[in-house]
């Protein structure tokens, strides 16, 4: 059982836009500005899509946000592309229980 | 580019100790934390352990008793001993460097199987 609480599963159709979220607890995602999203391929690593919150590292497009209410992060992908099929996993710093803590996962589907 | 590299076996059989290097090519790695990561077939991803180069570490509470980790700054590298392990330590082994200053990890090996197994 992961810490954080993703759904298994979301989609959306080409050019929508998808919400994934990932819920934790008032000793993590509460509490610390350090929630990341990472996108990761089958048979491939994961890819740091989102940092602290909402946040993109250089090169990844614009299409892609992250925000946080209370214990519930959020990432957003708008204008669904083909390629964004993946799973998708968020993170939380989490003090000193446990440095980070990873959701289970979401496999976003584009039909 | 920074570039990591995973090594070691494969196979490891039960109740031994398990062994791994990550090689940093492309950059030093002097001024950053460097972590490992895990990934057991089919499931999600968990967090094993970060050092500093100069060798500061922190643990996932839940594998403390079993791993170390440290770093090479004269090889550029730094590795994973994970003793004891079970079929539970069955896994993709990713290392990955965490971003400055932050909780996160901006860039990832291509991961290493590693099967327990006698």
């Amino acid at each position: 059982q992961s810490a954080l609480t993703q759904p298994p599963s979301a989609s959306g159709s080409p050019g929508q836009s998808v919400t994934i979220s990932c819920t934790g607890t008032s000793s993590d995602v509460g509490t610390y500005n350090f929630v990341s999203w990472y996108q990761q391929h089958p048979g491939k690593a994961p890819k740091l899509m989102i940092y602290e919150v909402s946040k993109r590292p250089s090169g990844v497009p614009d299409r892609f946000s992250g925000s946080k209410s209370v214990n519930t992060a959020s990432l957003t992908v708008s204008g669904l592309q083909a390629e964004d099929e993946a799973d998708y996993y968020c993170t939380s710093h989490a003090g000193s229980n446990n440095w980070v803590v990873f959701g289970g996962g979401t496999k976003l589907t584009v039909l | 580019q920074v570039q990591l590299q995973e090594s070691g076996p494969g196979l490891v059989k039960p109740s031994e100790t398990l062994s791994l290097t990550c090689t940093v090519s492309g950059g030093s790695i002097s001024g950053y934390y460097w972590s490992w990561i895990r990934q057991p077939p089919g499931k999600g991803l968990e967090w094993i352990a970060y050092t500093y180069y100069s060798g500061g570490t922190n643990y996932n509470r839940s594998l403390k008793s079993r791993v170390t980790i440290s770093a090479d700054t004269s090889n550029n590298q730094f590795s994973l001993r994970l003793s004891s392990v079970t079929a539970a330590d069955t896994a993709v082994y990713f290392c990955a460097r965490i971003i400055t200053g932050g909780v996160a990890f901006d860039i990832w090996g291509q991961g290493t199987m590693v099967t327990v197994s006698s």
